[in-house]
């Protein structure tokens, strides 16, 4: 079955500067990417995603970057504000086939402190 | 608003005890799925279900079971509680043909 490692577990930087958190994938097949985002007590939600037929998705202040051959994507956030600090976990899986569940990396705790 | 409702919200169980964490959803979506969430270790996924008559065992299934009762319905549970079953366990909802999840308020569960 797919395997995803994601690192760092732990980021901390100051506000203004950008974080990056990486996650590598292990099954080929997988085509589709997300990032959720999980902030203290409450459930993850969706903040983007990419799917393999593309290498780069932007919406304000995240992106999200794939590399197929390489196998790893990362998730990049610029000006980084203190609401931005949350738990951030990547996923994948094969998307539009009877294998749609997700497979999870162990979660990147961000903290951006003022 | 439609959405995806986990009961209870809280738990605290005595060790060889039963128990079962319900989880319902007003989003239409035919994908169920519940997962565990531990520290360092992520969201692991313990069962799934593509539809009422399809149940599937995930990465971590040993000790569980579930019940899809309805569209909407998708039990989870414990046969006999034990500690290392203490975690956030989390439902799911997909649709066919969306890839995101919908995820509920979460069953925070403590086993003594």
């Amino acid at each position: 079955g797919e395997n995803v490692e994601q690192h760092p577990s732990t980021l901390s930087v100051q506000e203004g500067d950008s974080a990056v958190i990486k996650c590598t994938y292990s099954d080929s097949a997988s085509n589709y990417f997300p990032w959720y985002k999980q902030e203290l007590g409450k459930r993850p939600q969706l903040i983007i995603d990419i799917r393999s037929n593309v290498g780069e998705k932007k919406d304000q202040r995240i992106a999200v970057t794939l590399n197929k051959t390489a196998k790893h994507f990362s998730l990049h956030i610029t000006e980084t504000q203190p609401e931005d600090s949350a738990v951030y976990f990547c996923a994948a899986s094969r998307r539009g086939t009877s294998y749609g569940k997700l497979t999870f990396g162990q979660g990147t705790i961000l903290t951006v402190h003022p | 608003d439609a959405d995806v409702t986990q009961t209870p919200r809280n738990r605290i169980t005595k060790t060889g005890k039963r128990i079962m964490l319900e989880c319902s959803q007003t989003k239409g979506h035919d994908r169920m799925y519940w997962y565990r969430q531990d520290p360092g270790l992520g969201l692991r996924l313990i069962y799934y279900s593509f539809d009422v008559k399809d149940i599937n065992k995930g990465e971590i299934s040993d000790g569980y079971s579930v019940s899809r009762q309805a569209q909407a319905k998708f039990s989870l549970s414990l046969e006999s509680a034990i500690p290392n079953q203490t975690a956030l366990y989390f439902c799911a909802t997909s649709a066919v043909d969306r890839d995101g999840y919908t995820f509920g308020s979460g069953t925070r569960l403590t086993v003594v």
